[in-house]
């Protein structure tokens, strides 16, 4: 399973867009880039997912640039509620979908 | 309905008993996996199973017991547990072999070890 390396913390005035890169650059040519976070003490939720293209769905959009060595998830108009850890996972979707959790980015979003 | 659904929501056991963790989804999911999640830190994964059949055990310790007793239903039964093994325990789904197959996780079942 590919690496991914994500900064620990980032912060966000209510309103703006939130932009949390990911960088996954070991990633192979049949991994998928996940986006999950996690609202303090509940369980992770999908957020996105993509393979080469970007994405877009009513949550946020996806950005992964075109040697697939990094992403960018953006949450175009953060509000406090956006406050939890972010995660970015690549996976394989073979058998099975397992996901490996990285340290993920903890986003603090600001009145 | 894409609900995962754990019980009990919290739970204390002393280290010589014996409970069991329950996870239940209604989604046709064909996998099913467990995570331990202790504070401060990332979910880790602990067991897969696809079509009811145990395909990934992480090394966990066997006072940890998994079960699918159907495509619905995931146990997880708990003995002679440490204290260490107080964390948050999270179940999650996925429909296997599907390219855009996603995984939903449920609430957890916080466990406490006295």
């Amino acid at each position: 399973d590919a690496k991914t390396t994500q900064p620990t913390s980032m912060d966000c005035a209510e309103g703006r867009a939130a932009n949390l890169p990911c960088n996954h650059s070991t990633i192979s040519g049949n991994e998928y880039v996940y986006w999950y976070r996690q609202i303090h003490s509940q369980g992770p939720q999908y957020i996105i997912h993509g393979l080469k293209n970007n994405e877009t769905n009513e949550m946020a959009s996806l950005i992964i640039t075109e040697d697939r060595k990094s992403s960018t998830l953006i949450l175009p108009h953060a509000t406090l509620r956006d406050t939890a850890v972010y995660y970015c996972i690549v996976s394989y979707l073979g058998g099975y979908n397992k996901l490996i959790f990285g340290a993920g980015t903890r986003l603090a979003v600001h009145p | 309905d894409t609900e995962v659904t754990q019980t009990p929501k919290h739970l204390v056991m002393g280290m010589t008993n014996k409970k069991s963790l329950k996870c239940e989804q209604h989604m046709g999911h064909r996998a099913m996996y467990w995570y331990k999640q202790k504070a401060k830190k990332p979910p880790e994964l602990m067991f897969v199973y696809s079509y009811e059949k145990l395909s990934i055990n992480e090394s966990v310790p066997s006072r940890f017991s998994p079960e699918c007793p159907n495509s619905s239903l995931l146990n997880l039964h708990l003995h002679a547990l440490q204290p260490e093994d107080s964390a948050l325990y999270l179940c999650a789904s996925s429909q296997p072999r599907n390219p855009k197959g996603i995984a939903f996780f449920g609430q957890g079942t916080r466990l406490t070890v006295v």
